[in-house]
């Protein structure tokens, strides 16, 4: 089965970019969706088919996917931002979701 | 707007069983597949089970695979997880979502609040 690869936490100073990346084997053929998902919270979509953006999400979550590698990134970067994010595919083979084990982002 | 509403957890002992309910509203129930995902405590996301709209095809993660068996009733817009044999490592934060997507790129496009299921003796 797939297995995500995210690093475990970003910073990043309010106004700047943040970069979040997800790895794996063989997840180029797979389109990448993203959830955001603050404290007590439950996760929000905020990027599926790897780029496109559901309604209501601000146009500074963008996504993005090359290899085995995709990205989500964050513009202009707030202190609302201030969240953990996963990425996940579904794993067609063993007919199973994956995600990844999810980043912390921290607004300095 | 959509509105999922999960019930039924609650603190139970190993071995002992639960039955988890979501209540939707807002949308055509009957025409999605639904997805239990669960969290637990300081962890990440894991996908649990999938039920096809109409019930017919269900599959499970491997970790609950043979305990765990996901249910729906189209005619009262719920969806059911039925919970047997149930572990410590069951803890967690147990949310309902709806599907969004293709049938090979499925995603989770909106999410009850969650319920919390502790196994503890």
């Amino acid at each position: 089965s797939h297995v995500l690869t995210q690093p475990p936490s970003v910073s990043v100073a309010p106004g700047k970019t943040a970069k979040i990346t997800c790895g794996g084997n063989n997840i180029g053929s797979k389109r990448v969706h993203w959830y955001q998902q603050r404290p007590g919270q439950a996760p929000v979509l905020v990027i599926y088919y790897d780029t496109d953006r559901p309604s209501g999400i601000p146009e500074r979550f963008s996504g993005s996917h090359s290899g085995n590698t995709a990205t989500l990134t964050i513009s202009r970067v707030e202190a609302g931002d201030e969240a953990d994010y996963y990425c996940q595919v579904w794993d067609s083979r063993s007919d199973q979701g994956v995600f990844g084990g999810g980043t912390k982002l921290t607004v300095l | 707007q959509v509105q999922l509403v999960e019930s039924g957890g609650g603190v139970v002992q190993p071995g002992r069983s639960l039955r988890l309910s979501c209540a939707a509203s807002g949308f055509t129930f009957s025409r999605y597949r639904m997805y239990w995902v669960r969290q637990a405590p300081g962890k990440g996301l894991e996908w649990v089970t999938l039920i096809s709209y109409d019930g017919r095809n269900i599959y499970y993660g491997d970790s609950v695979k043979g305990r765990f068996t996901i249910s729906r009733d189209n005619s009262k817009n719920t969806l059911y997880l039925q919970m047997n044999s149930l572990r410590p490592e069951d803890t967690a934060v147990y949310f309902c979502a709806r599907d969004g997507g293709d049938d090979y790129n499925p995603y989770f496009r909106s999410w009850g609040q969650g319920t919390l299921v502790t196994v503890s003796s």
